[in-house]
């Protein structure tokens, strides 16, 4: 029984281009949770999404980040033309239904380092 | 009031020694305090969690302390081991919500 699955592990990007971040639940998952750490911080809630719908966005830039969570496949965070503040540890979280209590299961997350 | 702090930042105790790691929040309408571990390179585990209907709860070695008045909960690890150094987060969450507020992290060490 696989964990949450996030690829790359490490991802280096230049200014300007574009990031793409992957994330596959736990089976039997179908709530998605994305999740920013910036050095010596906690996490900050970015998304939540269920199967192609988005829940609750607050937490993430308005301009250069999207998510999503089709139907089939995982779920994309992607961050267009980046910058070195977008330098950070990505982490996704799946439940198998909404609300902390449930309890969330954590990749190990994606270090992006902007150049 | 939508912040958890977390003290100490970074704490180094002896091996068999007990580590106290303190949180507080503001928001009365929080109802779920878990504490997570996170080892490099890995993503935060849950660990232990409590509901302020009770002052502690022990899981193993690892205890949560609450003091629903002072708006504070604590972690202590009893029979500290060097496997346990790792940065332990707590967090707060309130009525079934998916969000959760995380302190800032503490970052412990149990020498051997």
């Amino acid at each position: 029984n696989a964990g949450v699955m996030q690829n790359p592990r490490h991802l280096v990007r230049r200014r300007g281009q574009e990031a793409r971040l992957r994330c596959s639940p736990m089976k039997g998952h179908s709530h998605v949770y994305w999740y920013r750490q910036l050095p010596e911080e906690g996490l900050k809630f970015m998304v939540y999404l269920q199967k192609e719908n988005i829940i609750d966005e607050s937490g993430m830039p308005k301009e250069r980040f999207s998510a999503e969570f089709p139907k089939e496949g995982p779920s994309i965070l992607r961050i267009q033309q980046v910058v070195r503040g977008d330098s950070a540890a990505y982490f996704c979280a799946s439940s198998e239904k909404t609300g902390t209590y449930y309890g969330y299961t954590f990749g190990s997350g994606t270090r992006l380092t902007v150049v | 009031q939508q912040q958890v702090k977390q003290s100490p930042q970074s704490l180094i105790v002896q091996k068999g020694g007990i580590p106290i790691i303190n949180c507080a929040y503001e928001n009365t309408a929080f109802d779920y305090f878990p504490w997570y571990q996170q080892f490099p390179g890995k993503g935060p585990a849950l660990l232990i969690a409590i509901r302020p209907d009770v002052s502690e709860k022990k899981e193993g070695r690892f205890t949560i302390s609450f003091n629903k008045s002072a708006k504070q909960f604590s972690l202590h690890i009893m029979d500290s081991q060097p496997g346990d150094s790792a940065t332990y987060f707590c967090a707060a969450s309130m009525d079934s919500n998916y969000q959760l507020i995380w302190g800032a992290g503490t970052k412990l060490i149990i020498k051997p």
